[in-house]
């Protein structure tokens, strides 16, 4: 299967650690998308890579969050001095350009929780 | 981006047909409407997307109106298996794909 992945699928951290998270997209998909998820909730958007560049960042991502995608490879998602409020479904998901515009595939999902 | 309203959950009963109903008044020329089945612990599938009239694909239909103000995502004869949160979304397919907004979705249990 060469679907979206994503490590760990689960999290288990104590409040004000770091932790990070890793997605490995579709290999041909040139863009890359992290959405946070809480219980009951749709997913919620936080950032975007297009290749390696980062274009755009939500509200929703504080100072404490960080994302990178060198290479254009594989994402990381960083959360520094994690809180409470932290704890979620981390979901990334990947696309390229095809007949239906860009179809966004998502990934399993990391479940963060911060103890 | 379009804002979407569906019924918060349904029930319905294994071998029948289910319509889930999505109203989106303000939706733009150039959007789209797709929808996303999601299990619980897992990430959104993409199930079916459309502009106008009626899409089939192997696992769904999709109904729309001439108006486009409202959609209907139809799931033949569902199983247990179809249990699950339906979302339906609209917006641009290029360039606002990049920023998909999940409503609540529908909460569609399926029961023996």
């Amino acid at each position: 299967d060469t679907g979206v992945s994503q490590n760990p699928r689960h999290k288990i951290t104590k409040r004000g650690q770091n932790v990070t998270f890793r997605c490995d997209p579709i290999s041909e998909h040139n863009r890359l998308y992290w959405y946070r998820q809480t219980l009951g909730q749709g997913p919620e958007f936080l950032t975007y890579f297009q290749n390696e560049a980062q274009l755009e960042k939500s509200r929703l991502l504080s100072d404490r969050f960080s994302a990178e995608r060198p290479k254009g490879s594989f994402s990381t998602l960083e959360i520094q001095r994690t809180e409470q409020g932290d704890s979620a479904m981390y979901l990334c998901a990947s696309s390229s350009r095809g007949d239906r515009g860009f179809t966004q595939y998502f990934g399993p999902g990391t479940r963060l929780t911060v103890l | 981006l379009a804002k979407t309203t569906q019924p918060i959950s349904m029930d319905s009963y294994e071998g029948q047909e289910v319509n889930i109903t999505c109203s989106h008044n303000n939706i733009a020329t150039n959007d789209y409407i797709t929808w996303y089945q999601q299990f619980p612990s897992q990430g959104p599938r993409f199930i079916i997307q459309g502009y106008k009239t009626k899409v089939t694909n192997e696992v769904a239909s999709l109904f729309i109106p001439a108006d486009r103000k409202s959609s209907t995502l139809s799931l033949p004869r569902v199983s247990l298996s179809d249990t699950a949160v339906y979302y339906c979304l609209v917006g641009d397919r290029v360039d606002s794909s990049y920023k998909l907004i999940f409503g609540s979705g529908t909460r569609l249990l399926v029961r023996p």
